[in-house]
């Protein structure tokens, strides 16, 4: 089974800080994703990830920025948190084509 | 831009009951369509995924079948047990990319 492992459940930080999601996958997927999930908005794409050193705007890029620097691990990174980026990060999976997806468990970060 | 939409928002049912959850989407040329089961706090998980050529797909109590024709997607659960009480969301891949559209989801609550 395919395993995406993200590397902090919860967090709490403080508004300005610099924050770093990372997440890893064990299956050499090409295709990586973060996503963010929020009571009555669903899921909505921030970035994803074709291949190393790929990196291509979702639907809310906005106030986030992203780093693939090996295929395996793919960091969702905010330069400066603020509180209405306090949510579920979600981060996804699959090979080119698909067709499934896999995601990891989240990350629920508040910011203060 | 696709759009897929998820009736009901919740669903209370007792334990023992057939049900049906429904999923539309706008635009039929699809790729595939992928339900997906979330816990409280937890990641998605990957239930049953329909290619664009295919009907229906089976697994356990589960029933996902496909009409693209008409935009309309059901996952049918027989025999619901409490342990089925998460939210269920369903997703479509559009022929030629790879970022998935997500409707917001069916709470299901099934009581003993």
């Amino acid at each position: 089974d395919v395993k995406v492992t993200q590397s902090s459940r919860y967090l709490v930080k403080r508004t300005g800080e610099k924050v770093f999601l990372e997440c890893v996958q064990d299956m050499d997927h090409e295709n990586m994703f973060w996503y963010r999930q929020d009571p009555g908005l669903g899921l909505r794409l921030i970035y994803f990830s074709y291949d190393v050193k790929m990196k291509e705007k979702g639907d809310i890029p906005e106030g986030y920025s992203v780093s693939r620097e090996k295929k395996e691990r793919f960091s969702l990174i905010l330069e400066s948190a603020s509180t209405n980026q306090t949510s579920m990060y979600l981060c996804a999976t699959d090979p080119i084509g698909g067709p499934k997806l896999f995601f990891g468990e989240g990350s629920r970060l508040t910011v203060l | 831009k696709q759009e897929v939409t998820q009736i009901p928002a919740a669903l209370s049912v007792p334990e023992g009951e057939n049900l049906v959850l429904n999923c539309s989407f706008t635009d039929s040329a699809i790729y595939n369509l992928q339900w997906f089961r979330q816990d409280p706090g937890k990641g998605l998980t990957s239930l049953l995924l329909i290619q664009s050529s295919q009907r229906e797909q089976t697994s356990g109590r589960l029933n996902a079948s496909l009409d693209k024709s008409s935009g309309r997607s059901t996952l049918y659960i027989a025999a619901s047990q409490p342990g089925d009480s998460a939210t269920y969301l369903c997703a479509v891949r559009p022929q030629g990319y790879s970022t998935l559209t997500f409707g917001k989801g069916t709470m299901l609550l099934v009581s003993p």
